[in-house]
């Protein structure tokens, strides 16, 4: 069965500082993808990055970068130069699919608060 | 722009009453997911669709079904609602672009229930 799991309830880091939030995964599939999002406290959950299971490099977006190591089954966050914004939950996701098919099961992980000190 | 709406931002409901949530998409999405959020345990799956009338059930699909009699929309029931269901339910949609391709979701404001 699919599971995400992220070790770090709570974290803390100066603003302009690098934080790597983790997230480690199981699943038997070897064609998956997974996801990060951020909550802010108003609620709406914005996408940052996506990794796919076959992709070669490690994804990155703006500020944003995941560290995919395939073998040890981890896609940890990086963001880099934190801001005040960047305060919120962090979600890890991953998808699962089914050949030919559209079938698509997202799971979640229990989410990471991240607190940005100035 | 991908918008994903939900019948109600707050519902108050007692314990035994049957419940409809309702989610509509407006951008032709072929799957579509519903969760309930509460706090320590992130986002649950409740169920998910990946065609019309097809309908899979998620991690926690117990007390609930579903419904998706057309595209844009996906229905969450609750038969008889119970306390331990009061929580934040969040719908979200997804274009299939194949099986490692970019699907990002796209959620809705979510509806937090209260079940007393």
């Amino acid at each position: 069965a699919q599971k995400i799991t992220q070790t770090q309830p709570g974290m803390f880091v100066q603003e302009k500082e690098a934080v790597t939030l983790d997230c480690t995964y199981d699943t038997s599939d070897q064609s998956y993808g997974l996801f990060w999002y951020k909550q802010p406290s108003s609620g709406e959950m914005i996408f940052l990055i996506y990794q796919g299971s076959y992709d070669e490099q490690n994804a990155t977006e703006g500020r944003y970068s995941l560290n995919f190591q395939k073998a040890r089954k981890s896609a940890n966050l990086v963001i880099s130069a934190s801001q005040l914004g960047d305060s919120a939950m962090y979600f890890c996701a991953m998808r699962e699919g089914r050949r030919g098919t559209s079938y698509d099961k997202v799971i979640f992980g229990p989410g990471t608060s991240l607190s940005v000190i100035p | 722009d991908v918008k994903v709406t939900q019948s109600s931002r707050y519902l108050v409901k007692r314990t035994g009453e049957k419940v409809f949530l309702e989610c509509v998409q407006d951008m032709d999405h072929e799957n579509m997911f519903w969760y309930r959020q509460d706090p320590g345990l992130g986002l649950r799956l409740i169920y998910f669709s990946y065609d019309v009338k097809m309908k899979e059930k998620g991690d926690i699909p117990e007390g609930y079904s579903v419904s998706r009699e057309k595209k844009e929309r996906f229905s969450l029931i609750l038969e008889s609602a119970s306390t331990n269901q009061t929580s934040m339910y969040l719908c979200a949609s997804s274009l299939y672009s194949g099986r490692t391709g970019l699907t990002e979701q796209y959620f809705g404001p979510g509806t937090r229930l209260t079940v007393t």
